[in-house]
C-alpha cells in the first residue's frame, strides 16, 4: 500500500538556518503531494502542494519539487525563524478518499 | 470566514462513558474525515464520508461511531468500546473525496482524556 516516510525529529537549527526535512513515499500511479504545519495544541494547516512530477510548491519561503525519479518531496527553506517551530507532515493522496501521513518532523528554532 | 470548527476544546471522560465530538464545516464541502492524533504516529483515519448519509471505516473504526445528516456537520462519538480513547482528535474536510488534488482542510482539534 501507500505510505510515507519523513526524517525522525526532533530537528534543532538556529535562527537563520538552512532547513531540509526528507521525505519519501512509496505508492502506484501519480500521487499529489502535500506539506502540513502543525503548531502546538492546534489543527493541521496546509502549507505546500504538487500534483505532478517537477511540480515546486512554495509557501513562506518553504518550498518543495515533486521528484518522481527518487519518490521524494524535501521541504527546505533557507532561512528559518523562531516562528517556525512546529510539526510538518509530509502527506499523499492517491486514488483513495484519504490522506495517507507520515509520522511528522517536530522543528524546533532557537534564537 | 468559511472554516471548520470543532467543540469542545478539551473533553473529559470517565471509562465507560461515551461521548459525542462536533465538527462543522462551512466551506461547502462534500467530504469529511475524522483523524486520530496520538505522539510519533502521525494521523491516523478513524472514519470518513463523501457525502450526506453516506460514510465508510478508515483504519482504526473499532470502538467509534459517526453521523452524517447534515452536509455541514460530521459528529464522532467515541464510545465505551473504545479501549484507549486518550488522544487528539482532528476533523477535516475537502471540495470532493476522490477528484481533484485533494487537499484536505483541518479544524483546530478536540483533545479527549479519559479520567
Amino acid at each position: 500500500g501507500d505510505s510515507v516516510t519523513q526524517m525522525e525529529g526532533p530537528v534543532t537549527l538556529s535562527e537563520e538556518a538552512f532547513l531540509t526535512i526528507n521525505c519519501t513515499y512509496t505508492a502506484t500511479g501519480y500521487p499529489s503531494l502535500f506539506w502540513y504545519v502543525q503548531y502546538p495544541g492546534e489543527g493541521l494547516q496546509l502549507l505546500l502542494k504538487a500534483t505532478k512530477a517537477d511540480d515546486k510548491g512554495s509557501n513562506k519561503g518553504f518550498e518543495a519539487t515533486y521528484r518522481k525519479e527518487t519518490t521524494s518531496f524535501h521541504l527546505e527553506k533557507g532561512s528559518v525563524q523562531v516562528s517556525d517551530s512546529a510539526v510538518y507532515f509530509c502527506a499523499l493522496k492517491n486514488s483513495g478518499y484519504a490522506l495517507n501521513f507520515g509520522k511528522g518532523t517536530s522543528l524546533l528554532v532557537t534564537p | 470566514d468559511g472554516g471548520i470548527t470543532q467543540s469542545p476544546k478539551y473533553l473529559f471522560r470517565k471509562e465507560g462513558q461515551n461521548v459525542t465530538l462536533s465538527c462543522e464545516q462551512n466551506l461547502n464541502h462534500d467530504a469529511m474525515y475524522w483523524y486520530r492524533q496520538d505522539p510519533g504516529q502521525g494521523l491516523r483515519l478513524i472514519y470518513y464520508s463523501q457525502i450526506v448519509n453516506d460514510f465508510q471505516k478508515g483504519d482504526i473504526a473499532e470502538g467509534y461511531s459517526v453521523s452524517r445528516e447534515k452536509k455541514e456537520s460530521f459528529p464522532l462519538t467515541v464510545t465505551s468500546a473504545q479501549k484507549n480513547p486518550t488522544a487528539f482528535y482532528l476533523c477535516a474536510s475537502s471540495l470532493s473525496g476522490t477528484s481533484g488534488m485533494g487537499e484536505q482542510f483541518f479544524g483546530p482539534g478536540t483533545r479527549l482524556t479519559v479520567l
